[in-house]
């Protein structure tokens, strides 16, 4: 089992421009999770998504949006990027509300 | 408010000293605490949760509802422990598994 992957590591995006993370995860996991990770704050969390088709807002979903089309997968997408969205982002999965969480191993996103 | 106080951004011992680390709550209900800790370029993995009672690599964790707290501890510290570790609640309502973090400490184990 490969667990969550993230695609892709790195990045590096100009004001304006837009992406989309990729979260897999191969556990047949029901809930998924997108977090942003910055120095001194935490992670917070930013969307969530507790089973395919549907998804939810989190702490800090301005400038964001996701999809769950795929159980498998949980996409985060930035559509107009902005210097503040430069972070560390990880997604999560888990079988179900308060079970463990098994984390990505992140993507790190520089805006300019 | 629901929220995760770690007040120390970084703690620095020695190995074979005792460790605390902090973590203090806000949270209307019962609570349901983790610790995860994130080792130098791995990702971050659950290391133990109130509920198990359990002790994991050394580590305890006893939740304090009277002082709202979840400190982390462990009698004898090894370099290996050096890491950020997260103290996580999980909030919102009970079907959702959202974990609202604490800001997270780097433990430095020196040798």
């Amino acid at each position: 089992n490969a667990g969550v992957t993230q695609t892709p590591k790195f990045r590096v995006l100009k004001t304006g421009q837009s992406m989309t993370l990729l979260c897999a995860q191969d556990m047949n996991h029901e809930y998924m999770y997108w977090y942003r990770q910055d120095p001194g704050m935490g992670l917070r969390l930013i969307h969530y998504s507790v089973g395919e088709g549907t998804t939810a807002k989190g702490e800090v979903p301005d400038g964001y949006n996701v999809s769950r089309l795929k159980k498998q997968n949980f996409l985060l997408g930035l559509e107009s990027a902005a210097p503040s969205q430069t972070s560390v982002y990880f997604c999560a999965s888990s079988r179900s509300q308060g079970r463990e969480q098994y984390f990505g191993p992140g993507t790190r996103l520089t805006v300019t | 408010a629901q929220r995760v106080t770690q007040p120390e951004k970084l703690l620095s011992v020695f190995k074979g000293a005792p460790v605390e680390l902090k973590c203090n709550y806000s949270y209307s209900g019962s609570p349901e605490l983790f610790w995860y800790v994130q080792y130098s370029r791995q990702r971050l993995q659950l290391l133990l949760r109130h509920i198990s009672r359990e002790s994991i690599k050394g580590f305890t964790a006893d939740l304090n509802k009277g002082e709202t707290s979840f400190h982390l501890k462990k009698p004898f510290a090894q370099e290996e422990d050096s890491a950020m570790y997260y103290c996580a609640l999980k909030g919102g309502s009970s079907n959702t598994g959202k974990l609202i973090f604490g800001q997270g400490t780097t433990l430095q184990v020196k040798p």
